[in-house]
């Protein structure tokens, strides 16, 4: 098993491209998140989805739309990327709802934009 | 809202130093506790969790006992080593529909040897 899989490691964008993260899992698992990671701020949730074809906001949804078409993957786009949303992003998948559920992680994508 | 105040880092200690970095959360409900570590470069991964009060967690050589009465879920080591330099992190679940994790900003543990 794969477990969770993220989709590129590492890009370099330019100010005003657009890009789309790829997050795979192979666990089945009804809940996906995607969080970014910069110093200082520990993980701040961006967007989150609780089944096949929902999709909420977290904390920090502006900029970034997303996409869960299939149980297993969750996209994460940026439609105009900026300075600012250079971080490191992470997904993680939990089989539900039940509070005593941990989350698992996938590797991280490092993302600069110029 | 629901929120976790975690010990600030970084944290610096030698090779067999006892360890503590303190948690605390709201008491706003009844959450399941947890500590997440991050080696460099990784993503996070689970080291411990408490599911209700007066529950011990254990992993890696690494405990924490959730107590309700003071709202904290402090992680402690006796003897650190090399290999422990990560950064933690407490994050307790209130559950509910949204079914999200709340994240301390994290503690930077460095071990020398």
């Amino acid at each position: 098993n794969a477990g969770v899989t993220q989709t590129p490691k590492f890009r370099v964008l330019k100010t005003g491209q657009s890009m789309t993260l790829l997050c795979a899992q192979d666990m089945n698992h009804e809940y996906m998140y995607w969080y970014r990671q910069d110093p200082g701020m520990g993980l701040r949730l961006i967007h989150y989805s609780v089944g096949e074809g929902t999709t909420a906001k977290g904390e920090v949804p502006d900029g970034y739309n997303v996409s869960r078409l299939k149980k297993q993957n969750f996209l994460l786009g940026l439609e105009s990327a900026a300075p600012s949303q250079t971080s490191v992003y992470f997904c993680a998948t939990r089989p539900g709802p039940n509070r005593a559920y941990e989350q698992y992680f996938g590797p991280g994508t490092r993302l600069t934009v110029t | 809202g629901d929120s976790v105040t975690q010990m600030e880092g970084p944290v610096t200690l030698s090779e067999e130093a006892f360890l503590t970095i303190n948690c605390t959360y709201t008491a706003t409900g009844y959450p399941s506790l947890f500590w997440y570590v991050q080696y460099p470069g990784e993503g996070l991964q689970l080291l411990l969790k408490a599911t209700k009060a007066d529950d011990k967690g254990s992993n890696k050589g690494f405990e924490a006992t959730y107590r309700k009465e003071t709202t904290s879920f402090h992680l402690e080591k006796g003897s650190v080593q090399v290999s422990d330099s990560a950064v933690y992190f407490c994050a307790p679940h209130y559950g509910g529909s949204q079914g999200n994790l709340i994240f301390g900003k994290g503690t930077k543990l460095s071990v020398k040897p």
